[in-house]
């Protein structure tokens, strides 16, 4: 079955280090997105890419960083400058030009 | 800038109840709407859409129309059941494709 895989599910960072955040899809869509959702708030943009080897800043890009090398995959580096990383991340999806996106099933990332 | 409310939550009902959850926007332009649930520790799925003004998206039992005139899209659903408990979300998306999401409303459904 086609879909968006994230990894890990569960992710600790120690103060001070950068984690990066996999997400990997195969269902041949042009454009990926990544979001951060706290409790209680709605997901907020960090970052998105309609097309390989491009990428802009969302809502909220600062103490964050992406690549996009492949169409299937958009890892998300959260630095050192992200002081408060605390919270669940959610990959996404879509056909170029053509909604809805799809949602992978996150990865909660928590500070030691 | 493009925004979405939502209906404050979390909401409880007991099973067959009707239910809604309000939504209303501001945008720009003419946005598609979408409604998205989230159930415990999984990601967003798309529940229904509509992409112009008097459209109805309906799945599963849950119904929206799109309402230009009052910048809204209401989430409906006649008979509530206990596996409908999760997180609901209202979103739109710009031109860009961006989508800009609402705070989520948690609901709660008592056997």
């Amino acid at each position: 079955d086609g879909g968006i895989t994230q990894s890990p599910k569960y992710l600790f960072r120690k103060e001070g280090q950068n984690v990066t955040l996999s997400c990997e899809q195969n269902l041949n869509h042009d454009a990926m997105y990544w979001y951060r959702q706290d409790p209680g708030q709605g997901l907020r943009l960090i970052y998105y890419s309609q097309i390989v080897n491009d990428f802009q800043k969302g809502d909220i890009a600062e103490g964050y960083s992406v690549s996009r090398e492949k169409k299937e995959s958009f890892p998300l580096t959260v630095t050192s400058a992200q002081k408060n990383p605390t919270a669940f991340y959610l990959c996404a999806s879509s056909l170029e030009g053509v909604q809805p996106q799809h949602f992978g099933d996150g990865t909660r990332l928590s500070i030691l | 800038g493009n925004s979405v409310t939502q209906m404050e939550g979390p909401v409880t009902l007991s099973e067959e109840a009707f239910l809604t959850i309000n939504c209303t926007y501001t945008a720009t332009g003419y946005p598609s709407l979408f409604w998205y649930v989230q159930y415990p520790g999984e990601g967003l799925q798309l529940l229904l859409k509509a992409t112009k003004a008097d459209d109805k998206g309906s799945n599963k039992g849950f119904e929206a129309t799109y309402r230009k005139e009052t910048t809204s899209f209401h989430l409906e659903k006649g008979s509530v059941q206990v596996s409908d408990s999760a997180v609901y979300f209202c979103a739109l998306s710009d031109p860009n494709e961006k989508l800009t999401f609402g705070t989520g409303t948690r609901l709660t459904i008592i056997p």
